[in-house]
């Protein structure tokens, strides 16, 4: 079995603070993906990462993939109400085009 | 374009009945895969299937069935409810490396 940890599981920041959200695991994925998921929504599509080291930027977002491709990181710059939210990586991969997902970090940003 | 349907969005189960949640998506993508998401557990795979006629287990298939006879369907039965299977579930569709496309959920609940 695939296992993806998130830390932290629980983070309540101030609005215009930086924060990061790690996604670790033991395996080896072909792509790692993150996604945010608000109440009573299906989780929405950020980012896809499919090469190690991989950087990707989405306005104040700032994704990476591991050299190694075990492991990834979220990064907010100035971070905004609208932000709040459950934040869920998953992994692909393995040979059998299995989606698993992360324990999930649950983000809130305060006013 | 509707992407990922999900029916119902809320249903009230007695332990020992069976129903069928049902899937479909009208993006041609070849992977299909059922979630439940659990209070602090993050998505958990049930079932999922990389193409018509072909299906697999996931991490948590006891009590579920599924089939995939068309690409745009993928149906899940609960065979026997019992109040452990009360839970959201989401049905997502994705190729390789693109990320997925998730339902609104289904809402359960076995009394």
């Amino acid at each position: 079995t695939q296992l993806l940890e998130q830390s932290p599981q629980f983070l309540s920041i101030q609005e215009g603070e930086n924060l990061t959200v790690y996604c670790n695991s033991s395996s080896v994925f072909s792509s790692l993906q993150w996604y945010r998921q608000e109440p009573g929504e299906g989780p929405v599509l950020l980012v896809t990462v499919v090469t190690g080291g991989e950087v990707k930027k989405l306005k104040r977002l700032t994704f990476q993939f591991g050299d190694a491709r075990k492991d990834s990181s979220l990064h907010i710059t100035a971070a905004q109400p609208g932000d709040t939210g459950l934040y869920l990586c998953a992994g692909e991969g393995g040979g059998n085009e299995k989606l698993t997902f992360g324990t999930g970090t649950r983000l809130t940003i305060i006013p | 374009n509707a992407g990922v349907t999900q029916t119902p969005k809320f249903q009230v189960l007695k332990t020992g009945q069976s129903m069928t949640l049902q899937c479909a998506q009208d993006m041609n993508h070849e992977y299909m895969s059922w979630y439940r998401q659990d209070p602090g557990m993050g998505l958990r795979l049930i079932h999922y299937s990389v193409g018509a006629g072909i299906t697999d287990q996931g991490e948590v298939p006891n009590g579920y069935n599924v089939s995939r006879s068309t690409t745009e369907d993928f149906p899940l039965r609960l065979l026997s409810a019992a109040p452990s299977q009360t839970s959201v579930y989401f049905c997502a569709a994705h190729r390789d490396a693109t990320g997925a496309f998730f339902g609104q959920g289904t809402r359960l609940t076995v009394v």
